[in-house]
């Protein structure tokens, strides 16, 4: 699986867009840029993938840059059970398992 | 609809002593099967994973093995704990195709002592 890298955390507040980069520079042609969500003592959520083009479905939106080094999650209207860590993550999907990195903590302020 | 079943959901085990940690996944057929560690205030370890029964592969040598005896249900074990076997365990499935995702059970946070 190809590196990522994300900030460490971000804040926002309550009821407004919230948008989570992340940089993956050495992706190759066939990995897909996944997201993964994990709550306070629970173990990772799927939020969305993609390969090339945006997606979006009820959880979030995904915007995945042209030359696919970079994507962005978006969420629309965070709330406070949004607070979490984001995962992203590239995969081959082999059946290896994912390469979890540190994620981007995300703080919603009320 | 899938269900993945992790239990128990806390240990506490004193070190040297013996671990067994069950996971058990309803409603699909030949799923890929996984288990991470994520040890406090740290990003999760992928340690074993199967894609078929009596298949493991190891991702960390250590004190800890896995075993799959039936085609939805994987094992995690450990002879004799170590302290640093403290942590979060995760077992999750996923259907084998490119891209699916993968889901994670509730995990059992194991305390060794």
């Amino acid at each position: 699986d190809a590196k990522t890298t994300q900030p460490n955390s971000m804040e926002s507040n309550e009821e407004e867009p919230v948008h989570l980069p992340c940089n993956h520079s050495t992706i190759s042609g066939t990995d897909y840029i996944h997201w993964y969500r994990q709550l306070p003592s629970q173990g990772p959520e799927y939020v969305i993938h993609g390969l090339t083009s945006n997606v979006n479905n009820r959880m979030a939106s995904l915007a995945i840059a042209e030359d696919r080094k970079s994507s962005t999650l978006i969420l629309h209207r965070a709330t406070w059970r949004d607070a979490a860590v984001y995962y992203c993550i590239n995969s081959g999907g082999g059946a290896d398992g994912l390469t979890f990195g540190k994620g981007t903590h995300l703080i919603i302020q009320p | 609809s899938q269900t993945i079943h992790q239990w128990p959901a806390t240990l506490v085990q004193p070190v040297g002593s013996p671990l067994s940690l069950e996971c058990t996944v309803e409603g699909t057929s030949n799923p890929n099967l996984y288990w991470y560690r994520q040890a406090a205030g740290r990003g999760l370890q992928l340690l074993f994973y199967s894609v078929g029964i009596g298949q493991i592969s190891s991702e960390v040598p250590q004190n800890l093995s896995a075993s799959r005896p039936q085609d939805r249900q994987f094992i995690l074990s450990s002879k004799k704990l170590l302290l640093s076997d403290s942590g979060f365990y995760l077992c999750a499935w996923e259907g084998g195709m490119r891209t699916d995702t993968q889901y994670f059970g509730p995990g059992t946070r194991l305390t060794v002592l």
